[in-house]
């Protein structure tokens, strides 16, 4: 079963716009994890936070974590035609139980 | 730092036939992941190795999906006999931390299979 629910599950913007994607969990959380994936490809991660943050920054990438609501948001700043891809979210399990498990992702197009 | 190998980045077999994958992880990682990834959704974990026992297989298929991590490192997933369903991208991926407190998973490009 999959554990996170991105929103929106299509996000077209132009270039230099910011875009923001949301994604909603289930249960308690180790951490969330924001992955990218471009067409065809492998998936690369791009950043980490735990469940007692509530924000990150990484470059142009900003993460929120809401656990009371079972919620994160990345935000993409000044948004290039390469940041085109699918964005998933991926949450490892409280407790005992290390596995990550993926939403459906969004997928961002960046219009040049 | 070599990344992720997978073979082959492709395959096309027919329903009833077996197809073999097969993964190498990055050195020294000792965690191994298979997902699978059917067009338009997010990875499904298949099962994960701890060097080279089974963590978590709860979502294999095991009456026809059978995967092995010999001697810790390399890994290979195989189908047999394959449904029209199994067409999807087989992931592998590591990770140092087997926690996952501070790491990340690495991933292959993938291999995609398309069972006709």
């Amino acid at each position: 079963s999959q554990q996170g629910e991105e929103d929106p599950q299509a996000l077209s913007i132009q270039e230099g716009e910011n875009a923001t994607m949301n994604c909603s969990y289930k249960t308690s959380i180790n951490n969330l994890q924001w992955y990218r994936q471009n067409s065809g490809r492998g998936l690369v991660h791009l950043i980490l936070i735990r469940s007692n943050e509530r924000e990150k920054h990484s470059g142009r990438l900003r993460v929120t974590l809401d656990t009371s609501k079972k919620s994160s948001s990345l935000l993409i700043t000044a948004s290039r035609a390469a940041d085109t891809a699918s964005y998933f979210c991926a949450t490892v399990g409280g407790g005992s139980n290390y596995k990550l498990t993926f939403g459906k992702g969004t997928l961002l197009t960046v219009n040049p | 730092e070599a990344g992720v190998a997978q073979s082959p980045r492709y395959k096309i077999i027919e329903k009833r036939q077996s197809v073999a994958f097969w993964c190498n992880p990055i050195s020294g990682h000792a965690t191994l992941y298979w997902y699978q990834q059917i067009l338009g959704q997010g990875p499904k974990l298949l099962i994960q190795f701890q060097n080279n026992g089974v963590v978590d297989d709860s979502q294999l298929p095991k009456d026809r999906f059978s995967a092995e991590r010999l001697k810790g490192v390399d890994s290979t997933l195989k189908i047999q006999p394959a449904k029209l369903e199994d067409s999807a991208v087989y992931l592998c991926a590591s990770s140092l931390d087997p926690r996952l407190n501070t790491g990340e998973l690495f991933f292959g490009e993938g291999s995609r299979l398309t069972v006709l």
